[in-house]
């Protein structure tokens, strides 16, 4: 099964200063590759998502690339303000044709946003 | 927002004694799922219904079963809950399969407690 990686575990950042987290996943059939952020208690909440025929998504100061041939992809959090404090999941999907396959997370980092 | 709804929020069970969680959703999607998410872990997806087609995970315990009466229903059965199941359970749907250009929807999940 797909296998995915997400690091770091725990990035702070100043106010203002971009964020980068990245993940990698193992089965190169992936096709659809999905950031949720998840604040405490509450349910993961998409933010963002990318699919194999694109390179990069921008939605104003959030951004996914994707690189298909090394297997990564990473989320890009520019002018990072404290609301935008949470835990991130990355995570792979793939069709496998006869329905619907679920998604595979990584472990998740923790933003932190120092004020 | 209630798309995805499950019930009950919060439930308390003892050790084996048998519990089941309820999802209903309001968006006619064909793909259920429930996904474990223990604390500071990355939900785990348990299975799935793709219409009335059951897709377990090959890691599920076989202590965990799930019923899909209808397309607007999806029921977890933990037969005999230990310890270690203690968890919030999320329920998710899609209208296709999530590599066919469909996204996910989480509900508010359910946090089990087993004493």
């Amino acid at each position: 099964g797909e296998n995915v990686e997400q690091h770091p575990s725990t990035l702070s950042v100043q106010e203002g200063d971009s964020a980068v987290i990245k993940c990698t996943y193992s089965d190169s059939a992936s096709n659809y590759f999905p950031w949720y952020k998840q604040e405490l208690g509450k349910r993961p909440q998409l933010i963002i998502d990318i699919r194999s025929n694109v390179g990069e998504k921008k939605d104003q100061r959030i951004a996914v690339t994707l690189n298909k041939t090394a297997k990564h992809f990473s989320l890009h959090i520019t002018e990072t303000q404290p609301e935008d404090s949470a835990v991130y999941f990355c995570a792979a999907s793939m069709y496998s044709g006869g329905g619907a396959d679920g998604l595979t997370f990584g472990k998740g980092t923790h933003l932190i946003i120092q004020p | 927002d209630a798309m995805v709804i499950q019930n009950p929020r919060y439930q308390v069970t003892q050790f084996g004694k048998p519990v089941t969680l309820s999802c209903s959703q309001t968006l006619n999607h064909n793909v259920m799922y429930w996904y474990q998410q223990k604390s500071s872990q990355a939900p785990k997806l348990l299975f799935h219904y793709y219409d009335k087609d059951f897709n377990n995970e090959a890691d599920t315990p076989d202590n965990f079963q799930s019923r899909r009466p209808n397309t607007s229903f999806c029921f977890l059965d933990i037969r005999s809950p230990g310890l270690g199941d203690a968890a919030m359970y999320l329920c998710a749907t899609s209208t296709e399969g999530l590599g066919r250009g469909h996204e996910q929807y989480f509900g508010p999940g359910t946090r089990l407690t087993v004493t």
